[in-house]
């Protein structure tokens, strides 16, 4: 079975920092997709980035990029120049991209605080 | 964020009331899911529907119902719940038959729920 654990169960940031949240996970695939998910107080799961396993190139998004080390089964995710709207709990997640699968596991998140 | 959408946001229902939540999908996907977010737990995946028929039932208990009239909409029906189904219901939508990349998820704002 797949699991998908976030060591840190709160970080927090000064504005304009650089903040790394770590995600590790345990799979016997070799195909698969990594993901992480935002979400805000308002409680909406937004997508922030999303990883194929496949690719080497680590996936960036603007001020979100990726450490994918497939090897180490490692996945984290950096944010840049932090800003007060990035406070949310960060999901990490993973899904087989096989025929037929739908099972998105979700680590317990992170909770990220942004500090003025 | 209105790629997914979910009615009510907020229900307060007592244990021997019956009412339903609805998720609509705007964005041309074929599969939609229900999940539950207790606190301090990972998000428990509940149903999966793919092209109307449903592919997943994690071990949910029966007094909670899904419906699936087409691939846009789904239903959760909720009769004689008890305190500990309070929680926040997540509806989310994708499309896993449309080649690779579409494994990803997208996700409503979620339904507040508080049992009585």
């Amino acid at each position: 079975a797949q699991t998908v654990t976030q060591s840190q169960p709160e970080m927090s940031v000064q504005e304009a920092e650089t903040v790394t949240l770590s995600c590790t996970y345990d799979t016997s695939e070799s195909d698969y997709y990594l993901f992480w998910y935002k979400q805000p107080p308002s409680r909406q799961m937004i997508l922030v980035i999303r990883q194929e396993a496949y690719k080497q190139q680590n996936a960036t998004e603007n001020r979100f990029s990726v450490n994918f080390q497939k090897a180490a089964k490692s996945f984290s995710l950096k944010i840049s120049d932090s800003q007060l709207g990035d406070a949310a709990m960060y999901f990490c997640a993973y899904t087989y991209s096989g025929a037929g699968s739908y099972q998105l596991t979700f680590g317990k998140g992170t909770k990220l605080s942004v500090i003025p | 964020e209105t790629g997914v959408t979910q009615t009510p946001r907020h229900l307060v229902m007592g244990m021997t009331n019956k009412k339903s939540l609805k998720c609509e999908q705007h964005l041309g996907h074929n599969a939609m899911y229900w999940y539950k977010q207790s606190a301090k737990k990972p998000l428990e995946l509940m149903f999966v529907y793919n092209f109307k028929e449903q592919t997943e039932n994690n071990s949910v208990p029966s007094r909670f119902s899904p419906e699936c009239p087409n691939s846009s909409h789904l239903f959760l029906h909720l009769h004689t719940l008890q305190p500990e189904d309070s929680a926040l219901y997540l509806c989310a939508s994708s499309s896993p038959a449309s080649g690779r990349g579409s494994n990803t998820q997208y996700f409503g704002p979620g339904t507040r729920l508080t049992v009585l």
